[in-house]
C-alpha cells in the first residue's frame, strides 16, 4: 500500500536560516509528489507537485522540492525562511482508491517554527 | 474566482446523533473529495464524487455517506456519531474525474467535536 513518511514531527529554525523537510513515499510505480502547508484554522495550500520531467521542482513562496527516485525521497527545501513560514507542512503521494478514483495519502505532517 | 467553501465552520454532537456537513465546489470543477484530519494527524481520505456518484472511497465504514448535486456541491453526512469520529473535515474539489494531474483546491474545513 501506498504510504509516506515525514520523519520529524517538529522542527524549529531561526527566521533567515535555510530550510529542508524530509518526505519518504512508498509506491510501485512513477509517484505523484505533493507538498501542502496548513497554517492554523485553515485548509491546505498547494505549494509544489511533482508529476514527471524534471526532478527538481518550484513551488510558490519560494519553496523548492527534489524527487530522488533512488532514495524514494521529496524533501521540502527553503534558502531562507521568513516568520510567516511558521505552519504545518504535509507531504503527500497519489495513489489509487477502492472504486477507481484517485486519492491522495498524507504524511503524518511536519511543524514548523520559526524563530525570530 | 471563488473557491472552495465550506459549512459550517465548527460543529458540536452528542454520540449517537447525525451530522451533514456542506461543501461548495470552487467555480468549474467538477469533482469533489472529503477528507478527514484528526488531531495530530496527516488528512485521510473519506470519498470522492463525480458526476454526482461517489467514484472511490478510503477506509470508511458506510456510515460515511455523501450527496454531490448537479451544481457539483457535495454533502458529507455522518450517522451514529462516535466520539473518534471528532476531526476536522475538509473538502476539495477538482477539474476531471480521476487524474492526480488534476490540483485539489481544499476549503478552511469543518471542525467536528462529538462529546
Amino acid at each position: 500500500a501506498q504510504s509516506v513518511t515525514q520523519p520529524d514531527i517538529h522542527i524549529t529554525v531561526s527566521e533567515g536560516a535555510s530550510l529542508e523537510l524530509r518526505c519518504n513515499y512508498s509506491y510501485g510505480a512513477t509517484p505523484y509528489l505533493f507538498w501542502y502547508v496548513q497554517s492554523p484554522g485553515q485548509g491546505l495550500q498547494l505549494l509544489l507537485k511533482y508529476f514527471s520531467g524534471d526532478t527538481l521542482v518550484q513551488g510558490i513562496k519560494g519553496f523548492e522540492a527534489e524527487f530522488k527516485r533512488s532514495q524514494s525521497s521529496f524533501n521540502l527545501r527553503k534558502p531562507s525562511v521568513h516568520w510567516s513560514d511558521a505552519a504545518e507542512y504535509f507531504c503527500a503521494v497519489g495513489a489509487r482508491a477502492q472504486g477507481g478514483s484517485e486519492k491522495l495519502v498524507f504524511g503524518k505532517g511536519t511543524k514548523l517554527t520559526v524563530n525570530p | 474566482e471563488t473557491g472552495v467553501t465550506q459549512s459550517p465552520t465548527h460543529l458540536i454532537k452528542t454520540r449517537g446523533q447525525q451530522v451533514t456537513l456542506r461543501c461548495s465546489s470552487q467555480s468549474g470543477h467538477n469533482t469533489v473529495s472529503w477528507y478527514q484530519q484528526a488531531l495530530g494527524q496527516g488528512p485521510q481520505f473519506i470519498f470522492q464524487y463525480y458526476r454526482e456518484e461517489e467514484n472511490g472511497r478510503g477506509n470508511f465504514p458506510p456510515r460515511f455517506s455523501g450527496l454531490q448535486f448537479p451544481n457539483y456541491s457535495s454533502e458529507l453526512n455522518v450517522n451514529a456519531l462516535e466520539l473518534d469520529d471528532s476531526a476536522l473535515y475538509l473538502c476539495a474539489s477538482s477539474l476531471a474525474g480521476a487524474s492526480s494531474s488534476s490540483t485539489l483546491h481544499f476549503g478552511n474545513g469543518t471542525r467536528l467535536t462529538v462529546t
